[in-house]
């Protein structure tokens, strides 16, 4: 069974600290791994991909993947209210052909305090 | 900025209806995609469609599922016979060689 586990939360942060977001996933064989932040009722955005080992920083935010471990985090700079959103963990394994799917955490809730 | 737009962005059916959900992917996107939320739970993997065919589906895309790309532009969901457990959000995603995957704003399909 190819699972991602995220904390559930919710994460509350004070705006303009640092919120940090952990996931965990149990195939080895995935290859790309994705951070979608999820508003409610609406559909997921795409923040941030990452494929290799180590950081990668957009702005703001910064994803780190360690597949030793099999752990994805995303860190969020100077939180801002309007990142309040679940952030959704998405792993990307690669099948047979040309064929991709996204296997999901449940996602965290994070809560920017003003 | 290109989108991925899905229509309706609601519909109400009784159980027993056929449902088509429609999706315009980005243009020059390969790759389709259907994924669904149920309300509260994840977002799960329906089916993928590349090269005018389904590449890949997942246990819950059963006989009742249908997909099909009738034209250039469009990409339907087709659910023969509604049941209440098909209440949920079905959201449309396009890829292009990458892998990485954007969403439509999704249809809330409530089966009564």
């Amino acid at each position: 069974q190819k699972e991602v586990e995220q904390n559930s939360g919710p994460l509350s942060v004070p705006e303009g600290a640092i919120a940090s977001l952990n996931c965990t996933y149990s195939d080895r064989g995935s290859q790309s791994f994705f951070w979608y932040r999820q508003y409610s009722g609406k559909s997921p955005e795409l923040i941030m991909f990452i494929y290799s080992n180590g950081d990668k920083e957009d702005g703001r935010f910064t994803a780190q993947l360690n597949k030793a471990s099999q752990y994805v985090s995303l860190l969020i700079r100077d939180s801002q209210p309007s990142d309040s959103a679940t952030y959704l963990c998405a792993v990307n394994i690669l099948s047979s052909g040309s064929a991709r799917q996204l296997t999901f955490g449940s996602g965290t809730q994070l809560t920017v305090l003003p | 900025e290109p989108e991925v737009t899905q229509t309706p962005s609601h519909q109400v059916t009784q159980m027993g209806q056929e449902v088509i959900l429609r999706c315009v992917p980005i243009s020059n996107h390969l790759y389709f995609y259907w994924y669904r939320q149920i309300l509260g739970q994840k977002v799960e993997f329906l089916v993928s469609f590349y090269n005018n065919e389904i590449s890949e589906k997942s246990e819950i895309f059963d006989d009742q599922f249908s997909v099909e790309r009738p034209d250039g532009s469009n990409f339907t969901l087709k659910i023969r016979s509604t049941k209440l457990e098909d209440s949920a959000m079905y959201f449309c995603a396009s890829s292009p060689q990458s892998d990485t995957i954007y969403f439509g704003e999704g249809s809330w399909l409530t089966v009564v």
